[in-house]
């Protein structure tokens, strides 16, 4: 166990709904990183949250978003989902900024249909 | 162009073989770099990093940067079916970590 949890590990829904994917850092960890991985774009940065502000973004579309709230926890709200959306997010933490690696969640695999 | 090529294999190797897993880039604000495993439905762990070129040694494992050519490597010696996985090179800049594509390595016994 990693320390950083996230849930649901699965998730199937349709076409056009609206999901939300939830983190909660290692204990003390004050930054929290979303990633997208599938198979043919590898492992893609999402957004970067750092004690309650957002720090940083990265291919992150505009039908999703996120937050990080007081305690530190995080969710990534993906909405208007289509099947290319299908894919492996992860979300990892770390103490602060400027460390340089990450512990990782074991992931929550979503599927479009 | 990828910021962070590597390749995706699959590679196969017999039990106690010397693996080599290598990555190139291309983003000079690149300072720090990291190799991750990854087994299959696990999150990426963290298994080594470096800073400086040259080389790093944790046990069976070998960590090279050649900042000057862009180039990075992981060596595994004496492999084990254990270490069948996927390996990611990741390197930092400007506050980010971008990954490769990933390599995945069989050892078979």
């Amino acid at each position: 166990d990693s320390g950083v949890t996230q849930t649901p590990k699965h998730l199937i829904t349709a076409t056009g709904q609206r999901v939300t994917l939830r983190c909660s850092p290692r204990s003390g960890d004050l930054s929290v990183y979303w990633y997208q991985q599938s198979l043919d774009q590898g492992l893609q940065f999402l957004i970067q949250y750092y004690n309650g502000e957002e720090r940083a973004k990265g291919n992150i579309l505009e039908r999703f978003s996120a937050q990080q709230f007081p305690d530190l926890h995080s969710e990534l709200n993906l909405s208007s989902l289509e099947l290319g959306d299908s894919a492996l997010y992860f979300c990892a933490s770390s103490p602060r900024e400027g460390v340089y690696g990450y512990t990782f969640g074991s992931g929550t695999r979503l599927t479009v249909v | 162009q990828k910021e962070v090529e590597q390749d995706p294999g699959p590679l196969s190797v017999p039990e106690g073989a010397i693996v080599s897993l290598n990555c190139t880039y291309s983003n000079s604000a690149f300072q720090y770099f990291m190799w991750y495993r990854q087994y299959s439905r696990k999150g990426p762990e963290l298994l080594m990093y470096t800073y400086s070129s040259g080389n790093k040694e944790d046990g069976r494992f070998t960590a090279q940067v050649d900042k000057s050519s862009k180039y990075i490597s992981l060596f595994i010696r004496d492999s084990q079916p254990s270490d069948s996985a996927t390996y990611l090179c990741a390197m930092r800049g400007y506050g980010k970590l971008t990954f490769g594509q990933g390599t995945i390595l069989t050892v078979h016994p």
